[in-house]
């Protein structure tokens, strides 16, 4: 399986900033997507990250707020912008081939004050 | 909504008793994934199943499906106070690569 590695693990960040996320895959992969959980709850797909073209957003997302990049095959960013108390959430990547098993990146803990 | 379900929501159990646990969905799927997730942590992948599998093992853990009644099960036997997590049952439609998630289950192991 993929080793996927995500920075950073957490942050504190004040409302109006945004951040990037990095996630690095150890190996080449086809599929990566990036997947938000909110406090005590599921994960919900953001996007999509689409190697060469633009991410494919989930009904609910928005490039402005969630804008996604993915240079080459092991790696992608996501950045969440503008942000709110709301947007405080665990943001995970993860990575897959096929319709089969996705494997996960450790996530990034974020909490916007 | 598309999302799975699973329950009970919250379980908590005897260290050594088996845990059982359900997921239910709505649609025709490709397959359906069991992972656990502990304190917030990223997801550890558990076990697929195929839509057409009926049952699967792996270790301590035993998933069924049964695609006639959109369902699946997660059985952990003789578990252990490591086996203290989030699970979750995630399903592929087929249509491409994508999971839809369940609600989850928190399972705690008492020592």
């Amino acid at each position: 399986s993929a080793v996927i590695s995500q920075k950073p693990s957490r942050d504190i960040c004040q409302r109006g900033t945004s951040l990037t996320i990095q996630c690095q895959v150890d190996s080449q992969v086809t599929m990566m997507f990036w997947y938000r959980q909110q406090p005590g709850q599921s994960l919900t797909l953001i996007a999509t990250a689409n190697q060469g073209s633009e991410a494919t957003y989930e009904s609910g997302f928005v490039i402005d707020k969630f804008p996604i990049s993915r240079p080459n095959l092991t790696f992608s960013t996501l950045t969440v912008s503008n942000m709110s108390p709301e947007d405080s959430s665990i943001y995970l990547c993860s990575v897959g081939e096929g319709r089969d098993t996705q494997y996960f990146g450790p996530g990034t803990r974020l909490t916007v004050l | 909504s598309q999302q799975g379900e699973e329950d009970p929501q919250a379980l908590s159990i005897q260290e050594g008793e088996n845990a059982t646990m359900n997921c239910s969905y709505k649609t025709s799927i490709n397959n359906l994934q069991w992972y656990r997730q502990n304190s917030g942590r990223g997801l550890v992948h558990l076990i697929l199943i195929r839509s057409n599998e009926r049952e699967k093992h792996s270790g301590r853990l035993r998933v069924t499906l049964d695609t006639s009644k959109k369902s699946s099960s997660l059985l952990i036997t003789a578990s252990r106070a490591a086996d203290t997590a989030s699970y979750f049952c995630a399903y592929n439609t087929g249509a491409n690569s994508k999971l839809t998630f369940g609600k989850g289950i928190t399972l705690s192991v008492r020592p």
